[in-house]
């Protein structure tokens, strides 16, 4: 299995300044298709997981541009370019190379 | 829109048994990949069980292989998790997942998941 691996794993923001999380994988998560099968996740308290980031660094439909992922083969970064109050939650890095997919422990994100 | 709606869920004791559904509506739901992800009470996520687009294979968790079977009926738009031997580290809310593509493309919809208890 790939063990997938995030630091911190706490993450007290202010509100309008960046923020960064780090995601870790076992083994290369680039494929020879030429992508990175690692998506990111928030999941905010008492709602199911949304998705942010797909394929490392594709941006999903709907979610705000201060929201990037960047990264390849087993080192990957979500950046918030300035947190607002709704980004707290529980951010999550997860590899959909093999099976069985795989998450990161999680990132508590919340406001200092 | 994509909807996932999950149902099933409930308390039952150690070695019972529970039948999850999943009912799809908003895409072609014969084109994409299914799945089901747990999550304990106050812990992370853990991937279950994943279906192909066609039903031709299904991939299971170490720990559900051989209690677990994932089915799904791409007429009805419907996933079901038959879940049997049921244990106390069972426990969690059960989230029906949808596939980027046909299979290991990653999640991108989440139903609203629903709750299984295990406890005697």
């Amino acid at each position: 299995d790939i063990v997938m691996t995030q630091s911190p794993l706490s993450l007290p923001v202010t509100p309008g300044e960046p923020a960064a999380i780090s995601c870790r994988s076992g083994q290369s998560l680039l494929q020879s298709n030429g992508y990175n099968y690692l998506n990111w996740y928030l999941q905010r308290p008492g709602q199911s997981p949304q998705l942010l980031i797909y394929l490392g660094s594709s941006r999903a439909s709907g979610v705000p541009d201060r929201f990037s992922g960047s990264g390849s083969g087993t080192d990957f970064t979500l950046k918030i370019s300035r947190v607002e109050a709704e980004d707290v939650g529980v951010y999550y890095c997860m590899q959909a190379l093999q099976t069985p997919i795989t998450f990161g422990p999680g990132t508590k994100v919340d406001i200092k | 829109q994509v909807q996932l709606v999950e149902s099933g869920g409930g308390v039952v004791q150690p070695g019972e048994s529970l039948r999850l559904s999943c009912a799809a509506s908003g895409f072609a739901f014969s084109s994409h990949g299914m799945h089901w992800v747990r999550q304990a009470p106050g812990k992370g996520l853990q991937w279950v069980a994943g279906s192909w687009f066609d039903g031709s294979n299904e991939n299971y968790e170490d720990s559900v292989k051989g209690r677990f079977t994932l089915s799904r009926d791409n007429f009805k738009y419907t996933l079901h998790l038959q879940m049997n031997s049921l244990r106390a580290e069972d426990t969690a809310t059960y989230y029906c997942a949808r596939d980027i593509g046909s299979y290991s493309e990653g999640i991108d919809y989440w139903g609203q998941g629903t709750l299984v208890t295990v406890s005697s």
